[in-house]
């Protein structure tokens, strides 16, 4: 059974459309990540929260905002997005509590496609 | 956090070892080592972990060096379903600093 879900699988949005991606775990994690993820490339963290902590990447623009309204779901808002915005953007959970730092589980990923 | 060195890519026949290595020379004490591999098209999945001691779980073994700067992981029999993109990365066990952050990774082709 799929313990992190994205919705959906592939979504097109207009050139400067504001659009949502979103995310659901079934592990009560704690931590939530999102990652964005171009054509040929490793995932790039964009942001993450631990609990209700958010905690933005320093390179992560200001068009990318996330919303985490409780511990199930995890929100990617792109204010306006632009075609360098076209990726795979990829959900993770982890429980994130110590010691140790045990393993994150990934979803399938969103891919963004902007005309 | 510590910076991961890996090959682009490698080949391994199907059947045999495949024996992926990783530098992590500058790797502090309170990181561990973790591998992620990402088939194409889905999200990345967890391999293994260890900090100092060498560790083997259904998937694979990790080898960690006695002075941790440098890492190998081994898939035993290599499957056509193996070929991925790996990725070696350390992280923190800091409550406050549970990032993961990705290198480049190596591209294993496991060819018949």
């Amino acid at each position: 059974d799929a313990m992190v879900i994205q919705n959906p699988r592939y979504q097109v949005t207009q050139f400067g459309k504001p659009v949502t991606l979103s995310c659901s775990q079934t592990l009560n994690h704690n931590v939530m990540y999102w990652y964005q993820q171009k054509s040929s490339q490793a995932p790039k963290l964009l942001f993450h929260y631990y609990d209700k902590d958010f905690n933005n990447e320093a390179d992560t623009p200001d068009n990318f905002q996330s919303r985490r309204p409780n511990t199930s779901f995890c929100f990617l808002d792109i204010r306006s997005p632009g075609l360098g915005d076209a990726a795979m953007y990829l959900c993770a959970t982890s429980r994130g509590t110590s010691p140790g730092v045990p393993e994150a589980f990934f979803g399938q990923g969103t891919r963004l496609t902007v005309v | 956090d510590a910076k991961t060195t890996q090959p682009p890519s490698m080949d391994c026949a199907e059947g045999r070892a495949a024996n992926l290595p990783c530098n992590h020379s500058t790797i502090s004490g309170n990181e561990y080592v973790y591998w992620y591999r990402q088939i194409h098209s889905q999200g990345p999945q967890y391999i293994i972990h260890g900090l100092k001691n060498n560790e083997t779980n259904e998937m694979a073994s990790l080898i960690i060096t006695e002075d941790r700067k440098s890492s190998t992981l081994i898939l035993p029999h290599a499957t056509l379903r193996d070929t991925a993109v790996y990725y070696c990365i350390v992280r923190p066990r800091s409550y406050n600093t549970d990032k993961l952050i990705f290198g480049t990774g190596t591209r294993l082709q496991v060819f018949p």
